[in-house]
C-alpha cells in the first residue's frame, strides 16, 4: 500500500503567520490527495481535494499544491480557529491511506 | 441540513460483536458511496470499509477483512457496520462518512471499546 509521510509532525506558530505542511507519497499518486483539519473531540473536516481544489465553505486562506509524490497545504495567515491537527489522505486505490498528522499549536 | 447520525457505541469483550449504524438525512443517500473510518486513541484516521451505491461493491482494510461487514439500506437511508470477533486493537472511534474518494460529510463518531 501507498505510504504518506507528513512533515513536520508538529509545528508552533503565531496568529497571522504563514505556515506550510508537506505530505510525501511513497509512489506517484497524480493529484489524488485531500487535506483534512481535525479539532479535539471532533470528526475531521475536508479542506482540500484533488490536491488544490478548495472545499465549499472553506476559507480562502487555505490552499493546496503539488502532484506526483509531493504535496503542500498552506495557510496564508493563521487565525485562532486554525490551531488543530491536519491530515493528508490519498485516494488512488484501496486501502485509502491517511498521513500520520501534523499538529499545529499556538506559539 | 445534511447530516449523518450515528448510533451509540459500547464496551465489548474480546471476541464479542457489535453493530454500528449511521442514519443519513438532508441528501439523496442512494446517490453516494459510503465509508467507515476509525480512529484509535491518539492516532490518525484509518479507512475501514466502503460500499457502493447499490451494495454491489464492498472493500475492506486487511485488518478487518473477514471480521467486519459493511451494509446499507437505501430505503431506510442507513449504513451499517457489523463488527465480529472484536480485538483489543479494534478500540477506536468509528466514523461513517459520505463518499469513497474523499470524505466531505462525517458523522460525530461512535466509541467502541474492546476490553476484558
Amino acid at each position: 500500500a501507498i505510504q504518506l509521510t507528513q512533515s513536520p509532525s508538529s509545528l508552533s506558530a503565531s496568529v497571522g503567520d504563514r505556515v506550510s505542511i508537506t505530505c510525501r507519497a511513497s509512489q506517484g499518486i497524480s493529484r489524488a490527495l485531500a487535506w483534512y483539519q481535525q479539532k479535539p473531540g471532533r470528526a475531521p473536516k475536508l479542506l482540500i481535494y484533488e490536491a488544490s481544489s478548495l472545499e465549499s465553505g472553506v476559507p480562502s486562506r487555505f490552499s493546496g499544491s503539488g502532484s506526483g509524490t509531493a504535496f503542500t497545504l498552506t495557510i496564508s495567515s493563521l487565525q485562532p480557529e486554525d490551531f488543530a491537527t491536519y491530515y493528508c489522505q490519498e485516494f488512488t486505490d484501496y486501502p485509502r491511506i491517511f498521513g500520520q498528522g501534523t499538529r499545529l499549536e499556538i506559539k | 441540513q445534511m447530516q449523518l447520525v450515528q448510533s451509540e457505541g459500547g464496551l465489548v469483550r474480546p471476541g464479542g460483536s457489535l453493530r454500528l449504524s449511521c442514519a443519513a438525512s438532508g441528501f439523496t443517500f442512494s446517490d453516494y458511496y459510503m465509508t467507515w473510518i476509525r480512529q484509535a486513541p491518539g492516532k490518525g484516521p484509518e479507512w475501514v470499509s466502503s460500499i457502493s451505491t447499490t451494495s454491489t461493491y464492498t472493500n475492506y482494510a486487511d485488518s478487518v477483512k473477514g471480521r467486519f461487514t459493511i451494509s446499507r439500506d437505501n430505503a431506510k437511508n442507513s449504513l451499517y457496520l457489523q463488527l465480529n470477533s472484536l480485538r483489543v486493537e479494534d478500540t477506536a472511534v468509528y466514523y461513517c462518512a459520505r463518499g469513497d474518494w474523499v470524505f466531505g460529510l462525517w458523522g460525530r463518531g461512535t466509541t467502541v471499546i474492546v476490553s476484558s
